[in-house]
C-alpha cells in the first residue's frame, strides 16, 4: 500500500539552528510530492512542491526540499529556524494523473526564541 | 488559488446524534475532497465529491455514516451520523482547482463527541 513516513514528530530546536525533516514514501511509479505547514490557529497551506526538474525545491519562507528518487525521499531543510517557525509540518504524495493525495503523519516543530 | 469556508469550526456533541459540516468556496471547482485528521495521525481521504453525482467513497468510509451533498459548483456538505467518541476529529474541506497543481484547504471543523 502507497504510504508516506515522516520520522520526527517532534522537533524543539533553538532560534538559527538549522532543521531538516524526512519524509519517505513507499510507491513505485511517478509521484508529486509536497510539504504543507499548518501554522497554529491556521488552515493548511503548501511550503513547497515537486513535479518534475531539479530534485532541489525552494519554496516559501527560505525552505526548500530535494527529492532523491533512489531513496524515496523529500527532506525538508531550512539552514536557519525562526521563532515563527513553529507549525506542524506534513510531507504529501500524489501519484501523478491521480487526484489522490497521501499524507504523512505531520511533525510538530517548536521553535524557542 | 481557492478560499474555503468551513462551518462550524468547532463543536461538542452527543453519542448517537448527527453533525452536517458546511464547506463554501470562494470560486467553481469540479472536484471537491473530505479528509478526517484524527488526533496523532495523518489526514485520511474519506470521500471526493462531484457536483451533479454521487461521492466517491474510500476504503473504510460509507455513505451512511458520511453522507455528502455537492449541489453545486462551489458548495459542499459532510454530514457525521450516529456519532460516537471514535468521530472525534478534525475535518478538513478541501480543492484542487483546475490547473493548479495543489490541495487548498478549509480550517477545519474539530468535533468532539461525548
Amino acid at each position: 500500500a502507497q504510504s508516506v513516513s515522516q520520522h520526527n514528530h517532534h522537533v524543539i530546536l533553538s532560534e538559527a539552528a538549522s532543521l531538516e525533516l524526512g519524509c519517505n514514501y513507499s510507491y513505485g511509479g511517478t509521484v508529486n510530492l509536497f510539504w504543507y505547514v499548518q501554522y497554529p490557529g491556521q488552515h493548511l497551506q503548501l511550503l513547497l512542491k515537486y513535479f518534475s526538474g531539479d530534485p532541489l525545491v525552494k519554496g516559501i519562507k527560505g525552505f526548500e526540499a530535494e527529492f532523491i528518487k533512489s531513496k524515496f525521499s523529500f527532506n525538508l531543510r531550512k539552514p536557519s529556524v525562526q521563532w515563527s517557525d513553529t507549525a506542524e509540518y506534513f510531507c504529501a504524495v500524489s501519484p501523478s494523473g491521480t487526484y489522490k493525495y497521501i499524507f504523512g503523519t505531520g511533525t510538530r516543530l517548536k521553535v524557542l526564541a | 488559488s481557492a478560499v474555503i469556508s468551513q462551518k462550524p469550526s468547532r463543536d461538542i456533541c452527543q453519542r448517537g446524534t448527527s453533525l452536517t459540516i458546511q464547506c463554501q468556496v470562494d470560486s467553481q471547482v469540479t472536484m471537491m475532497f473530505w479528509y478526517r485528521q484524527q488526533p496523532g495521525q495523518s489526514l485520511t481521504l474519506i470521500a471526493t465529491a462531484n457536483q451533479g453525482s454521487e461521492a466517491t467513497y474510500e476504503s473504510g468510509f460509507v455513505i451512511d455514516k458520511f453522507p455528502i451533498s455537492r449541489p453545486n459548483l462551489t458548495f459542499s456538505t459532510l454530514t457525521v451520523s450516529n456519532m460516537s467518541p471514535e468521530d472525534s476529529s478534525i475535518y478538513l474541506c478541501s480543492v484542487e482547482p483546475t490547473g493548479a497543481g495543489e490541495l487548498f484547504f478549509g480550517e477545519g471543523s474539530r468535533l468532539t463527541v461525548l
